[in-house]
């Protein structure tokens, strides 16, 4: 059992450059996201998905992209990389409770570690 | 829009010594509340969790937590820490989306 991959794990990109981040589940959780961490800040949302075709805004969406075609995957794109981006990527998901109560915890792949030169 | 706040950015104490860690937050109806820590290097582990019933609840490796409404707080303790426990920790409150407050980093004494 997987759990949650992220790939790639590191990346290097130049200033302008662009990537996308792949993150994929395999326990047919409902609810994905991306965070960005940094140190002194902690964790902070970028983009979360409650389903299937269905993206929303967090904290720090600004210079990035999301989309969630297919229910086991969220895909975090940067379209023209700054250096203010560069930071550790975490990918999360969860299981959407039968009583529709948000219990469920967080499920998190190992990260990505992106530097913009 | 909710919040976590982590006041202690560091702390350090004595292997055997009882540990807090606080967390306040701002949540506009009932919070789904939860503590998990990051070892260095690797992703985050859920520790404990709270919505409703007891205030007080048990996790794994031997923490607890208290909510308590009025003061807006869910703090986390251990009676007695090991050196393992060494590590970052996170408060995180929400429902469909997760907010986390900035961490508290453990430092363990021998």
């Amino acid at each position: 059992n997987a759990g949650v991959t992220q790939t790639p794990k590191f990346r290097v990109l130049k200033t302008g450059q662009s990537m996308t981040l792949l993150c994929a589940q395999d326990m047919n959780h409902e609810y994905m996201y991306w965070y960005r961490q940094d140190p002194g800040m902690g964790l902070r949302l970028i983009h979360y998905s409650v389903g299937e075709g269905t993206t929303a805004k967090g904290e720090v969406p600004d210079g990035y992209n999301v989309s969630r075609l297919k229910k086991q995957n969220f895909l975090l794109g940067l379209e023209s990389a700054a250096p203010s981006q560069t930071s550790v990527y975490f990918c999360a998901s969860k299981k959407r409770d039968r009583d529709r109560s948000y219990n469920s915890p967080l499920h998190f792949g190992n990260g990505t570690r992106l530097t913009v030169t | 829009a909710q919040s976590v706040t982590q006041p202690d950015i560091h702390i350090t104490v004595s292997e055997g010594a009882s540990l807090e860690l606080r967390c306040n937050y701002s949540y506009g109806a009932t919070p789904y509340l939860f503590w998990y820590v990051q070892s260095p290097g690797q992703g985050l582990q859920l520790l404990l969790k709270y919505f409703s019933g007891d205030t007080l609840v048990q996790g794994i490796k031997g923490f607890e937590a208290e909510f308590k409404r009025s003061q807006s707080s869910f703090n986390l303790r251990k009676p007695s820490v090991h050196w393992s426990d060494a590590a970052e920790y996170f408060c995180a409150v929400g429902a469909s989306d997760m907010r986390f407050g900035a961490g508290t980093r453990l430092t363990v004494k021998p």
